[in-house]
């Protein structure tokens, strides 16, 4: 059974770069054959897909978000991370991550995190 | 077009059936999957590709799609089955972006 977990600081202030990792167990990243995304729901509403990555580090952005984001991933560690600069308080959101499977009648996500909330806030 | 519209919300009699609706350009030429959440909970695939369900999930959900919609039903629901509820697709432009729909509230009667 695949399990996705985030971590990473719940509060960060306007102007700075939010960090989050998700750490990956019961499953090697490695192991190829999935994607491992970022999707974020703001306080109260729908869900937005920010971004995924494969193993190999060849990584897709939404484009709305592609200009201030980084999805990195470290296979040693079985964690993949999401970096967002300049942040401000439209940013405050559950950010969740979630694997992506890929198979030719199109992608979904299948295994998600609990989520966490970030709160971007001086 | 990269956006999925769904109807705000819905409700359903216990035991009765609901159908919940996914409009989009990119379901003419790709599949949506579906997703439960429930308050204060991670979201939960319960359909993917033509009507597939994970093995976890109760064969009263089932998918269907005819033209740019995408539709969820649900046979006999449940109490358990009150949630949100989003589709999801790849944009029709073939890039790798995935667009959320607007999401429906089901509440069961």
């Amino acid at each position: 059974q695949v399990q996705l977990q985030e971590s990473g600081p719940g509060l960060v202030k306007p102007s700075q770069t939010l960090s989050l990792t998700c750490t990956v167990s019961g499953g090697s990243i490695s192991r190829g054959g999935y994607y491992w995304s970022w999707i974020r729901q703001h306080p109260g509403k729908g869900l937005e897909w920010i971004g995924f990555i494969y193993y190999s580090g060849s990584a897709y952005y939404n484009p709305s978000l592609s200009s201030r984001v980084t999805i990195s991933v470290d296979t040693s560690n079985n964690q993949f991370s999401l970096k967002l600069s300049s942040v401000t308080a439209a940013d405050t959101a559950v950010y969740y991550c979630a694997r992506v499977s890929t198979p030719s009648t199109g992608n979904f996500f299948d295994y998600w995190g609990q989520g966490t909330l970030v709160t971007v806030s001086s | 077009s990269s956006e999925l519209t769904q109807d705000p919300a819905v409700s359903v009699a216990l035991g009765q059936t609901v159908r919940i609706t996914c409009q989009g350009d990119t379901l003419r030429s790709n599949y949506a999957s579906w997703y439960q959440q429930k308050p204060g909970q991670a979201p939960v695939l319960v359909i993917y590709g033509k009507n597939n369900r994970p093995s976890v999930i109760p064969d009263r959900f089932s998918g269907s799609s005819s033209g740019n919609t995408a539709s969820l039903t649900i046979t006999g629901a449940q109490a358990e089955d009150e949630a949100d509820y989003y589709c999801n697709s790849r944009d029709s432009s073939g890039r790798h972006n995935y667009v959320f729909g607007t999401g429906t509230k089901v509440t069961v009667l």
